[in-house]
């Protein structure tokens, strides 16, 4: 079973839409979880972190359910400019401690 | 500006050659990494430093090589001994070890 997993997408789905991304995570004992953003060919940037009682940014909802090990961002009212790779990160708590990226998952927003 | 600076964007290498990638940052960061990223998978970690003069490997370090001898700068090496370098090289750093990281521009390095 891979750290993190998510669903490569792509999601494609209209302006306005409400869409939300799932990642699984495998380390019961990761302590700090993040949402990135990357857009083609350019470096990830920070979209926030995940913490015990949710957060929440404008449109953008983060949760944490430690029980079920997954995270999850939901977007509402999408802009075309959300369009965009999300990519979920856990930090390895144990061993070799390090952050674990997930592959991402592709947002497509169309007019 | 704060923030963190890789050079240069682009970079192409012959086989055999070795090529230095840069990063520096001014955001006084402790901990640094190198991430390389390969079309439709995920960043894998190629060595990262906690703090000046220390730096351990990571997970794909076979072929590469790093110095820290100053808190702002994390050079990598990509030796002739790592067989498939062309990639996306990502350097970021956090202000401690696995807290938030932020990332450079990268760099695409690319064998010809």
């Amino acid at each position: 079973r891979k750290e993190v997993e998510q669903d490569p997408g792509p999601f494609n789905v209209p302006e306005g839409a409400t869409v939300a991304f799932n990642c699984t995570y495998s380390n019961s004992a990761s302590q700090s979880f993040f949402w990135y953003r990357q857009d083609c060919r350019k470096e990830p940037k920070l979209l926030m972190s995940v913490y015990s009682s949710g957060n929440e940014d404008g449109r953008f909802t983060a949760q944490l359910n430690r029980a079920s090990q997954y995270i999850s961002l939901l977007i509402r009212d999408s802009k075309l400019s959300d369009s965009a790779t999300y990519l979920c990160v856990v930090n390895r708590a144990t061993g070799f401690q390090k952050l674990v990226f997930g592959t991402g998952t592709r947002l497509l927003v169309s007019p | 500006d704060g923030g963190i600076t890789q050079s240069p964007k682009y970079l192409f290498r012959k086989e055999g050659q070795n090529v230095t990638l840069s990063c520096e940052q001014n955001l006084n960061h402790d901990a640094m990494y190198w991430y390389r990223q390969d079309p439709g998978q995920g960043l894998r970690l190629i060595y990262y430093s906690q703090i000046v003069n220390d730096f351990q490997k990571g997970d794909i370090a076979e072929g590469y090589s790093v110095s820290r001898e100053k808190k702002e700068s994390f050079p990598l090496t990509v030796t002739s001994a790592q067989k498939n370098p062309t990639a996306f090289y990502l350097c970021a750093s956090s202000i401690k070890i696995n807290t938030e990281a932020f990332f450079g521009q990268g760099t695409r390095l690319t064998v010809v």
